[in-house]
């Protein structure tokens, strides 16, 4: 099965911080990654999907770049609805895996 | 407007089965690969199962393999995943999604199932 090693498990960050996630795959899957924001008691949100593009109707300060096995998830100016959980997802086999997750907080 | 709406959770001593529903609208759900993802309290996320479009090919994490039993009527537009033997650390919400090649891009809001004595 691909592992996938989200990192940090946890960040504190400010209203209008730049803030960068990463997910490392145990092994290569193209760009066969997407990111879910959570927030509590709620489902998932699709973010991005297939590593870099963005889902319609997500703010455009969200943002997703790697491949193979090294994928970042970018909010460039942090707002106060950003602070919730996120989780990668790879889907280039089965069975599917997530991330452990980070959680955003505020500082 | 795509809607998933699961239902079926509940109270379920060990050893016990429970079968969930997921009605699915806005979309020709026939087409698209549907999954179950479920998350315990407190925790992140796990896909458990997913179905192909037809029904032919299904897929389960190595943790309900020969235990949960995904299936569809794409005549009644829902998904559902029977679960036999099921054990405490089952308990979670359990998630219906809309999958496609590349993402899971509409979810339920989920229905939650605890295993307890």
């Amino acid at each position: 099965d691909i592992q996938l090693t989200q990192s940090p498990s946890f960040l504190s960050a400010s209203v209008g911080d730049r803030v960068t996630i990463t997910c490392r795959a145990s092994q290569g899957i193209s760009s066969y990654l997407a990111w879910y924001q959570q927030k509590p008691g709620k489902a998932p949100k699709l973010l991005i999907y297939a590593a870099s593009t963005l889902q319609s109707g997500v703010p455009s300060r969200f943002s997703g770049s790697g491949s193979e096995t090294e994928f970042t998830l970018t909010i460039s100016s942090l707002q106060p609805e950003d602070f919730a959980t996120y989780y990668c997802q790879q889907l280039y086999t089965y069975p599917l895996t997530f991330g452990g997750g980070t959680k955003v907080e505020i500082k | 407007e795509v809607r998933l709406l699961e239902s079926g959770g509940g109270l379920v001593q060990p050893g016990g089965s429970l079968r969930l529903s997921c009605a699915a609208s806005g979309f020709t759900f026939s087409s698209y690969v549907v999954s179950w993802v479920r998350q315990t309290p407190g925790n992140g996320l796990e896909w458990v199962s997913a179905i192909s479009g037809s029904g032919d090919s299904t897929y389960y994490a190595d943790s309900v393999k020969g235990r949960f039993t995904i299936s569809r009527d794409n005549s009644k537009n829902t998904l559902y995943l029977q679960m036999n033997r099921l054990r405490a650390e089952d308990t979670a919400v359990y998630y219906c999604a809309k999958s496609r090649r590349i993402a899971s891009d509409y979810w339920g809001q989920g229905t939650l199932v605890t295993v307890s004595s």
